[in-house]
């Protein structure tokens, strides 16, 4: 069963930066594709990222892009969203999510709570 | 980028009753969605992949069908935990994008 806690959220101000975590346990996690999914308060779910099972790919959401940064440990089993830059719309309860085939995306298998990021001064 | 647009927005249903959610592509995705149910403060959850591939577990009042720039969810007899916002998810091309949601509520 996969099993995701993503940790590391919290305040922060405009123009400030923030890394989330997301420990995966249940899987071979070398072995999967990982995404990072939000959503704002009264949204819809919003793609954010794609990380390819090595690390050596990785693909942005157009909000994001140049400012956000998508990795992984696979030896601790564990995935990373570095944020910089961050504006207030980046306000959001943020899910790390394994793919669900593996190597070639084909869906987001989530198995967290999610942690809460909120951008304001 | 590849926009997916959902209807209907929101629908009342009863339990018991056939439910029907579409979701149209802005340019030809093959069977490259999925649909995921979401209920509030919780994990969005995977229901189908490929576009018609029910995941393991999920019951099989569920069924999506579909291909190229037109598909649907189908819930063939709505249950008391059905209620939730349905999404679908485009992985033809980057950024994988995000349907805007159908909201299921009781009538």
């Amino acid at each position: 069963q996969v099993q995701l806690a993503e940790s590391g959220g919290g305040v922060v101000q405009p123009g400030g930066s923030l890394r989330l975590s997301c420990a995966a346990s249940g899987f071979t996690f070398s072995s999967f594709g990982m995404h990072w999914v939000r959503q704002a308060r009264g949204k819809g779910l919003e793609w954010v990222a794609f990380i390819r099972n090595d690390g050596g790919k990785e693909y942005y959401g157009d909000s994001v892009k140049g400012r956000f940064t998508i990795s992984r440990d696979n030896s601790k089993n564990t995935l990373y969203l570095q944020m910089d830059s961050l504006r207030a719309e980046d306000t959001a309860v943020y899910y790390c999510a394994r793919d669900f085939r593996g190597v070639i995306p084909a869906a987001c298998d989530f198995g967290g709570q999610g942690t809460l990021v909120t951008v304001s001064s | 980028a590849i926009q997916l647009t959902q209807s209907p927005s929101s629908l009342s249903a009863s339990v018991g009753d056939r439910v029907t959610i579409t979701c149209r592509a802005s340019q030809g995705i093959s069977t490259d969605l999925a649909w995921y149910q979401h209920k509030p403060g919780k994990a969005p959850k995977l229901l189908i992949y490929e576009a018609s591939s029910l995941k393991s577990g999920v019951p099989s009042g569920f069924s999506g069908s579909g291909s190229g720039t037109h598909f649907t969810l189908t819930i063939s007899s709505l249950q008391p935990e059905d209620f939730a916002i349905y999404y679908c998810q485009q992985f033809y091309s980057y950024p994988f994008t995000f349907g805007p949601g159908t909201k299921v509520d009781i009538k």
